[in-house]
């Protein structure tokens, strides 16, 4: 079985509702900002992304929500599915680099039937 | 295939022994990527090779821990000496070339990873 739930956030949805992922990056001079969905036993998957000149973006079933005040992204999923089951992880990248990604903690996302 | 390819997927070692890891990126990717997740963690980065610049080395624990980039393309991490400590999955991610202004991307695509467990 899986033990990542012992060290990441983890956040119970039932399947159909809305999901709300929350990531607080460090960096005030980041300027891209990217969202990965990492299922069991797979590598990150690209989810979306968003530059610091917007404050929300919408893909597929998915919104990120950016506020440079707090230095707070968002990430939300609406009509939450089994398929959404992962650990999903906030990266910016910003004035430091223009290639290292810094990459949060992660945050297991589980969907109660 | 059209993605990145990491071998093997599964690698179970005794203390001691070296490894070596394999990445193939996405053809007409430049940039590279090491990264290791340890169980239940975050990615923590370990090295970058863009083009025929010098890596950037700078996250690799130890000594112990090297990368090549033969080709431009083909990437190998190698382990000397593995430890029990050394047991995680290790990332291979392929980008195009860097950001080089606001306007750009840095969206990385990335393999299955290798699981190594080092008894």
């Amino acid at each position: 079985g899986e033990s990542v739930g012992l060290h990441l956030p983890t956040l119970s949805v039932q399947e159909g509702d809305n999901s709300i992922i929350n990531c607080a990056y460090s960096n005030s001079a980041s300027d891209y900002f990217i969202w990965y969905k990492q299922e069991s036993g797979k590598g990150p998957q690209f989810i979306i992304d968003i530059r610091s000149n917007m404050d929300k973006r919408q893909g597929q079933r998915v919104t990120v929500l950016l506020n440079k005040t707090v230095k707070h992204l968002s990430l939300q999923i609406a009509a939450t599915q089994p398929g959404d089951s992962a650990v999903y992880f906030c990266a910016e990248n910003g004035a430091d680099s223009n290639y290292q990604l810094i990459w949060g903690a992660g945050t297991k996302l589980i969907i109660k039937p | 295939g059209a993605g990145v390819s990491q071998s093997p997927s599964n690698k179970v070692t005794e203390k001691g022994k070296d490894v070596e890891l394999r990445c193939d990126p996405i053809s007409g990717h430049t940039a590279l990527y090491w990264y290791r997740q340890s169980l239940g963690q975050g990615l923590e980065f370990l090295i970058y090779f863009q083009g025929n610049s010098a890596p950037d080395k700078s996250g690799l624990p130890s000594d112990r821990f090297s990368a090549e980039r033969t080709g431009g393309s083909v990437s190998t991490l190698t382990i000397q000496r593995t430890q029990q400590e050394d047991s995680a999955v290790y990332l291979c991610a392929s980008s195009l070339v860097p950001r080089t202004s606001g306007l750009a991307k840095n969206i990385q695509y990335f393999g299955a990873g290798t699981r190594l467990s080092v008894l």
